[in-house]
């Protein structure tokens, strides 16, 4: 049963930081692994969707990478700023299901 | 403009109601799910539907049934509600059930059983 883990579960800096999230997941036989955005009493915002067969996408000051292999995922944030502050989830699509979402990481960056 | 809309937003309402979300989408997509963000945050497919067919159906208690009047519509009714149900409830959609595209995410019902 795929499980998807994120490490940290809450993070904090200061603006300007460059800061990356880790997520992992055990099964290796994914579709797409997907990174949202989500504010406090908001829905998700889609911000990068890499598939199986790809290794990084970019978007802006967003970078997310995925080793299939390894079973691991990175977002990376340059240069962080205050509206960067929210929960980023990973997610991974697989075949007979929807997404498998991990518990996410709250990150807050400071003025 | 919303690509997802989900209503009601908020719904407070006593244990042993009856209660029914919609969820609209004006993305053109051919596939809808309902997830489930519990109180700890974390988020878990209940269903899903292809052009109006059941293609998910998580161990999701039979009192929750899911219909799919056509493909831009994914209703949730939730019969003799438990204090257990009360969660945040999302309506997604994408392109393709097998999905190579990225799932769009209403802003979510926040359902509180009192």
């Amino acid at each position: 049963k795929q499980e998807v883990t994120q490490i940290p579960a809450a993070l904090s800096v200061p603006e300007g930081e460059n800061l990356v999230l880790n997520c992992s997941f055990t099964d290796s036989a994914i579709y797409n692994l997907q990174w949202f955005r989500q504010d406090p009493g908001k829905g998700l915002t889609s911000l990068l969707l890499i598939q199986s067969s790809q290794r990084e996408q970019t978007s802006g000051r967003l970078n997310a990478s995925l080793d299939k292999s390894s079973g691991r995922s990175t977002l990376y944030i340059a240069a962080s700023q205050p509206g960067d502050s929210a929960t980023y989830l990973c997610a991974v699509y697989q075949a007979g299901t929807a997404l498998i979402f991990g518990k996410g990481t709250t990150l807050s960056v400071s003025s | 403009d919303t690509a997802v809309s989900q209503t009601p937003k908020y719904l407070v309402t006593q244990m042993g109601n009856d209660k029914s979300i919609k969820c609209e989408q004006n993305l053109g997509h051919d596939t809808m799910y309902w997830y489930k963000q519990d109180s700890k945050k974390f988020l878990k497919i209940m269903f899903s539907y292809n052009n109006k067919e059941l293609i998910i159906n998580e161990t999701v208690p039979n009192r929750f049934s899911p219909k799919s009047p056509d493909k831009a519509h994914l209703n949730l009714h939730i019969n003799s509600l438990e204090l257990g149900d009360s969660a945040v409830y999302f309506c997604a959609s994408s392109q393709g059930g097998r999905s190579n595209q990225p799932q769009h995410f209403g802003d979510g019902t926040r359902l509180s059983i009192l």
